[in-house]
């Protein structure tokens, strides 16, 4: 089954430390996202890519650093610099086509203290 | 700067009551908006994209519906297994990123 692959499930973190979420998309998408989600807010762009070795800023990229040396994975460090981590992030791929929808992870639940 | 509002932010009814969900943009230029299922703890699901004014999708008990300044999620006769967020987003002629709203949290009530 084709999908979008987000681990681990629940993370938790000390201040201070710096901390990788997974994203493994098996669908052949060049085009990848990253997303927060908070508690009564939609969705908030972090980073975005549209093929290996090239990425964008979003509209929330501080503190957060990406890379995509795959074209099937794409993952997000969270850094120390960000002031408020905790936070459930979802990761996307979009097939070729501007016109296409966003395929979802199931997302990871971070955890700050 | 695109923007998209979504209402009411909660809606709560009663299994068979049928009901919409609003979702308001403002955009340069619509590319397409997009209507997605969120259950908790997962990630959005598609349900639909809709391009034009006067455009309408349908799926089930829901239809999705477009004009110039908003879109129209119609619930008809809704079961509890409805009960989720959902949400709306837009993407511009020029982008290849979603703007979403905040998300309608809808309940329904055995």
């Amino acid at each position: 089954d084709g999908g979008i692959t987000q681990s681990p499930k629940y993370l938790f973190r000390k201040e201070g430390q710096n901390v990788t979420l997974s994203c493994e998309q098996n669908l052949n998408h060049d085009a990848m996202y990253w997303y927060r989600q908070d508690p009564g807010q939609g969705l908030r762009l972090i980073y975005y890519s549209q093929i290996v070795n090239d990425f964008q800023k979003g509209d929330i990229a501080e503190g957060y650093s990406v890379s995509r040396e795959k074209k099937e994975s794409f993952p997000l460090t969270v850094t120390s610099a960000q002031k408020n981590p905790t936070a459930f992030y979802l990761c996307a791929s979009r097939p070729e086509g501007l016109d296409s929808p966003l395929h979802f992870g199931n997302g990871t639940r971070l955890t700050v203290t | 700067e695109d923007q998209v509002t979504q209402s009411p932010e909660a809606l709560r009814l009663q299994e068979g009551e049928s009901s919409s969900l609003n979702c308001s943009y403002t955009v340069s230029g619509l590319r397409g908006l997009f209507w997605y299922r969120q259950d908790p703890g997962k990630g959005p699901e598609f349900l639909f994209t809709l391009y034009s004014a006067g455009e309408e999708k349908e799926k089930e008990r829901l239809k999705a519906t477009l004009t110039k300044k908003e879109s129209f999620l119609h619930i008809t006769a809704p079961k509890p297994e409805d009960s989720a967020t959902y949400l709306c987003a837009v993407r511009e002629t020029s982008g290849s990123r979603l703007t979403f709203g905040e998300g309608t949290q809808l309940t329904v009530n055995p």
